[in-house]
């Protein structure tokens, strides 16, 4: 089955650590993103990719870090400089078209 | 800019019952219109979508909404409600193929619908 997968399904950070979700995609979707979700604020945009070995800052992507070095792969860094990481992370992809499919998420936690 | 608006952010209704869901839109531009649905801890799945074409759009589980241009709204509506629609619902706009750089797609705070027996 073609779909996406983000791991791990959970995830505890220390303060002052960096940790990097993974995301794949077996779709062969050209586009990638990365968003964060809060309650009550819905999805907000980290950074996406069109290309492999090109990426662009969304809306709040201070504090965070991507590479794409494969079309398949889009891993997301959060570093210690962002201040509130506790969230729900959304990996999605799509390719020349109209929709949006969306990995089952990561929920980081900061101790 | 384009911005989304979901009026309300919870909706409880009785089994069976008919409910709307709102969302209300800005965009200088055409565009493109989506409602998806998440379930507890999971992604977001899509489902319906406005493009062009006929303004009333349908999904397989019988939810329906309705482009309105003049009213700049893009409503979600079911005519009875069943126990597994329990989830949250995202209205999303976009100015046209998301995987342009200038056509990112926003999506409206969230409505989380609850069905009660």
């Amino acid at each position: 089955d073609g779909g996406i997968t983000q791991s791990p399904k959970y995830l505890f950070r220390k303060e002052g650590q960096n940790v990097t979700l993974s995301c794949e995609q077996n779709l062969n979707h050209d586009a990638m993103y990365w968003y964060r979700q809060d309650p009550g604020q819905g999805l907000r945009l980290i950074y996406y990719s069109q290309i492999v070995n090109d990426f662009q800052k969304g809306d709040i992507a201070e504090g965070y870090s991507v590479s794409r070095e494969k079309k398949e792969s889009f891993p997301l860094t959060v570093t210690s400089a962002q201040k509130n990481p506790t969230a729900f992370y959304l990996c999605a992809s799509t390719d020349r078209g109209t929709e949006q499919f969306f990995g089952p998420g990561t929920r980081l936690t900061v101790l | 800019a384009q911005s989304v608006t979901q009026l309300d952010s919870q909706v409880p209704v009785f089994e069976e019952a008919p409910v709307e869901l709102r969302c209300n839109y800005s965009s200088s531009v055409s565009v493109y219109l989506f409602w998806y649905v998440q379930y507890p801890n999971q992604g977001l799945q899509l489902l319906l979508k406005y493009l062009s074409g006929s303004t009333l759009v349908k999904s397989i589980n019988g939810f329906e909404a309705e482009f309105n241009k003049s009213q700049t709204s893009f409503h979600l509506r079911k005519p009875s409600v069943h126990i597994s629609d329990t989830a949250e619902y995202f209205c999303a706009v976009s100015g046209g193929p998301i995987y342009s750089s200038a056509s990112k797609i926003i999506f409206g705070s969230g409505t989380r619908l609850s069905i009660r027996p």
